[in-house]
């Protein structure tokens, strides 16, 4: 079962910043929370994780609260190509399989 | 580098016919995985190989599905016989090292879209 909670669908117009909620209010000590994203017709990528301090690369930041009960991932400069399913995963620190759930349907407005 | 290659890209099929997919991971990962999409989901996983022993085939309906992984490279996934509700993409992806050595990130091919009519 899933262990985090995010819209099922966004809306942001190009450009802008996007940022994409997740909670996971039942996260516990040694789990990461990751971000992928799937395009359209492709597998998924690999965007950014962390464990409890905020991490930026150069795709996007993941702002995760002091509680770690939920967490923001940001695309800073949003465009068309960003168009996108992105799932938040709680992954457990030794597990190696990656669990996904529904995520967030990501649409960037022209 | 060149990335996670899958083949075929479609297959369609009759129910109770068999299908093979083929994957061949990023050169040098060691951990690969079979994750199967139904439309509209998110991928889940059917089968964990670290080099060429299974880790996890907890959700793989081993009544018709089999995989298998010599020599720890290439790997196939073969659905024996087929039925409706197996129409899905399926995923390969790979690791470079399992999670405990700092593998992190998980690469994915493009898929095998099936459609079992």
């Amino acid at each position: 079962d899933a262990k985090t909670t995010q819209p099922t669908s966004m809306d942001c117009a190009e450009g802008r910043a996007a940022n994409l909620p997740c909670n996971h209010s039942t996260i516990s000590g040694n789990e990461y929370v990751y971000w992928y994203r799937q395009i359209h017709s492709q597998g998924p990528q690999y965007i950014i994780h962390g464990l409890k301090n905020n991490e930026t690369n150069e795709m996007a930041s993941l702002i995760i609260t002091e509680d770690r009960k939920s967490s923001t991932l940001i695309l800073p400069h949003a465009t068309l190509r960003d168009t996108a399913v992105y799932y938040c995963i709680v992954r457990p620190n030794r597990d190696d399989k990656i669990i996904f759930g529904k995520g967030t349907r990501l649409h960037i407005l022209p | 580098e060149a990335g996670v290659a899958q083949s075929p890209r479609y297959k369609i099929i009759e129910k109770r016919q068999s299908v093979a997919f083929w994957c061949n991971p990023i050169s040098g990962h060691a951990t690969l995985y079979w994750y199967q999409q139904i439309l509209g989901q998110g991928p889940k996983l059917l089968i964990q190989f670290q080099n060429n022993g299974v880790v996890d085939d907890s959700q793989l309906p081993k009544d018709r599905f089999s995989a298998e992984r010599l020599k720890g490279v290439d790997s196939t996934l073969k659905i024996q016989p087929a039925k409706l509700e197996d129409s899905a993409v399926y995923l390969c992806a790979s690791s470079l090292l399992p999670r405990r050595q700092g593998g992190e990130k998980l690469f994915f091919g493009s898929g095998t879209q099936l459609s079992v009519l």
